[in-house]
């Protein structure tokens, strides 16, 4: 269990609306990733983060903004949801000696009508 | 562009019915090669890390081998409680991983 801790776990929406999810680590890992898992893409990155303030795009930034004001915390979020953001949701840290090891919360199963 | 693919996408099998899941990759500078079990309605969960070509790795009834194009999942005598989703990731060049679509395997009992 590498302390991560994903919220909400579900959450409905309509589109237009903004959408912040939430990623808490307890462990003081350095990188974080925000990924979304569609059926048939597999887990794609969305964003992420190298340090306190320091963060990069994924594969599929697009729609999506993030924010990491502590170690401790990782934010993703949707500034205006579309139906094609429906998806699920996972906060992952990389640990390990080289941190090559990816630790995932349980994700967070979003929907947007 | 580093890709991963993976097959078959669905395998049933029988309880003690040995089989492979393949998990072929191009990539610029392979780091290494990870396999991850997935469970319904839960997070990824990390079961090995390949570095090299040849390379080998054991945990209980699963063992991963790579090659230079591709690696592979064996289960041998699987048992019901291995039904998972089967995830294969590489790392390349830099800190990211790129991940294949997944093998779903259900063992009946």
């Amino acid at each position: 269990d590498a302390g991560i801790t994903q919220s909400p776990r579900h959450k409905v929406t309509e589109t237009g609306t903004p959408v912040t999810l939430r990623c808490h680590q307890t462990e003081n890992h350095r990188y974080m990733y925000w990924y979304r898992q569609d059926p048939g893409h597999g887990l794609r990155l969305i964003h992420y983060s190298y340090g306190v303030k320091d963060t990069d795009k994924g594969e599929v930034s697009d729609g999506y903004s993030v924010s990491r004001s502590k170690t401790e915390d990782f934010l993703l979020t949707l500034e205006s949801a579309t139906s094609s953001q429906t998806s699920v949701y996972f906060c992952a840290i990389s640990a390990g000696r080289g941190g090559e090891k990816l630790f995932f919360g349980s994700g967070t199963q979003l929907s947007v009508l | 562009e580093d890709q991963v693919t993976q097959s078959p996408e669905a395998l049933r099998l029988q309880e003690g019915e040995s089989s492979s899941l393949n998990c072929s990759y191009t990539v610029s500078g392979l780091r290494g090669l990870f396999w991850y079990r997935q469970d319904p309605g839960k997070g990824p969960e990390f079961l090995f890390t390949l570095y090299s070509a040849g390379e080998e790795k054991e945990k209980e009834r699963l063992k991963a081998t790579l090659t230079k194009k591709e690696s592979f999942l064996h289960i041998t005598a699987p048992k019901p409680e291995d039904s998972a989703t089967y995830l294969c990731a590489v790392q390349a060049n830099g800190q990211n991983f790129v991940f294949g679509p997944g093998t779903r395997l259900s063992v009946l009992p």
